[in-house]
């Protein structure tokens, strides 16, 4: 059971260049979700996912898509990438909350940096 | 909107004493979820403790407790017997009831203890 995992650990851009950042889990979660963490600020939801073929905005979407084809996999795209962007990602996944605490398990991270 | 506020930017504590890292929150909802995550110096995220706002108990997980104040609308995580291990970021988290799930996260408290 590999959990959630997260490639690349680590990535440089240059600005303009575009990416994305792959996430999958193999724990069957109806719930994934892409998350910013950058310094005193915590983690910002950028987009979600309750279900396979649904997706939605968080508080932080401008700059990013996501489309969710299985319940396994949601990707992260940076359509073209500003300094602004350089941050941590985090991918996390979770059972809805009727099935349980509905707690989040969280990927290792994406350390980006656009120069 | 749902807020999380941890006022303890950073905190220190000596080995094998107790510590109480607070957070309050901020929610019209009735029903909510409340976390805790610890993540290390490695950069992991990892799930510590959950308080349902029905749940008439403070949740324990081992050395961790949550003082639920539902009232005072917090949720204080308190760790018993500090360790070095402790020394990380400690993050409190909400989720509101729904569909969507989206979790707010605090800013943090950095937790350092000393030998």
């Amino acid at each position: 059971n590999a959990g959630v995992t997260q490639t690349p650990k680590f990535q440089v851009l240059k600005t303009g260049q575009s990416m994305t950042l792959q996430c999958a889990q193999d724990m069957n979660h109806e719930y994934m979700s892409w998350y910013r963490q950058d310094p005193g600020m915590g983690l910002r939801l950028i987009h979600y996912s309750v279900g396979a073929g649904i997706t939605d905005q968080g508080e932080v979407p401008n700059g990013y898509n996501v489309s969710r084809s299985t319940t396994e996999d949601f990707p992260l795209r940076l359509l073209s990438a500003a300094p602004s962007q350089t941050s941590v990602y985090f991918c996390a996944s979770s059972y809805s909350a009727g099935r349980s605490s509905g707690e989040q398990y969280f990927g290792p991270g994406t350390r980006l940096t656009v120069t | 909107a749902q807020k999380i506020t941890q006022t303890q930017p950073g905190m220190f504590v000596q080995e094998k004493e107790a510590v109480t890292l607070d957070c309050t929150y901020d929610t019209s909802d009735p029903s909510y979820g409340l976390f805790w995550y610890k993540q290390p110096s490695s950069g992991e995220m990892i799930f510590l403790i959950y308080q349902g706002s029905y749940d008439q108990q403070n949740a324990t997980e081992g050395r961790y407790s949550l003082n639920f104040q539902k009232a005072r609308k917090s949720a204080n995580l308190v760790i018993s017997a500090s360790q070095l291990g402790d020394s990380a970021m400690y993050f409190c988290a909400m989720r509101p009831p729904g569909l969507g799930q989206n979790f707010v996260f605090g800013p943090g408290t950095r937790l350092s203890v000393l030998p």
